[in-house]
């Protein structure tokens, strides 16, 4: 099972440039969602989607945007990238997002690899 | 907004000990989930805490749910060179935010 793909793993993008990374999950989840982990600061969560459709801003979104193209893939784009946003990119997903699902663990979250971006 | 306070940010301990960490919020969460990071990898779930109270184990991992609702626990007994990494809490609420500790680095001496 591959679970969460993201591509790419690496990228190194002068400062002003525009990328996107992509995410798919081959588990049949609702939720998806972008994390960035930087040092000392832990996983923050920038935009996530509770289903296909729908999209919202997490802890961190400004300058980003997002897709969630289909019910598999949610995309994560910089469109004029800056150093403040060299990081390490998680994508996740989850069955459901409702806090309904307390009790069935359909709310917990499968990670990708994650992607190291560096602006220059 | 809500945060968790995780501590020890990190810790070096020698192989075969205990180790102990925790995390603390001034608000109430109604799951609380621990999981791991290995290096260059994603995290990975390693317990999952549903109920005020609850105490759960993984093999050498043993978790609590504070009956307070506002922490919880993690414990690793006799730690083995595979368990190095980072360890994050996280909790839940109904409005389905999940919010991420910093993480506790643990290091393990040969």
């Amino acid at each position: 099972n591959a679970g969460v793909t993201q591509t790419p793993k690496f990228q190194v993008l002068k400062t002003g440039q525009s990328m996107t990374l992509q995410c798919a999950q081959d588990m049949n989840h609702n939720s998806m969602y972008w994390y960035r982990q930087d040092p000392g600061m832990g996983l923050r969560l920038i935009y996530y989607s509770a289903s296909e459709g729908t999209t919202d801003k997490g802890e961190v979104p400004n300058g980003y945007n997002v897709s969630r193209l289909n019910k598999r893939e949610f995309s994560l784009r910089l469109e004029s990238a800056a150093p403040s946003q060299t990081s390490v990119y998680f994508c996740a997903s989850s069955e459901l997002l409702t806090g309904l699902t307390l009790l069935s663990g359909a709310n917990v979250l499968t990670f990708g690899a994650g992607s190291r971006l560096t602006v220059l | 907004g809500q945060q968790l306070n995780q501590s020890p940010q990190s810790m070096f301990i020698q192989e075969g000990e205990d180790v102990s960490m925790n995390c603390t919020s001034s608000s109430i969460f109604n799951t609380w989930l621990w999981y791991k990071q290995d290096p260059g990898e994603g995290p990975v779930l390693l317990i999952a805490l549903y109920k005020a109270g609850e105490l759960t184990s993984n093999g050498r991992l043993t978790a609590q749910f504070g009956i307070t609702r506002k922490d919880s626990f993690l414990n690793i007994s006799a730690s083995i060179p595979s368990d190095v990494g980072i360890y994050f809490c996280a909790g839940q609420n109904r409005d389905d935010k999940i919010i991420f500790g910093k993480g506790t680095r643990l290091h393990i001496l040969p």
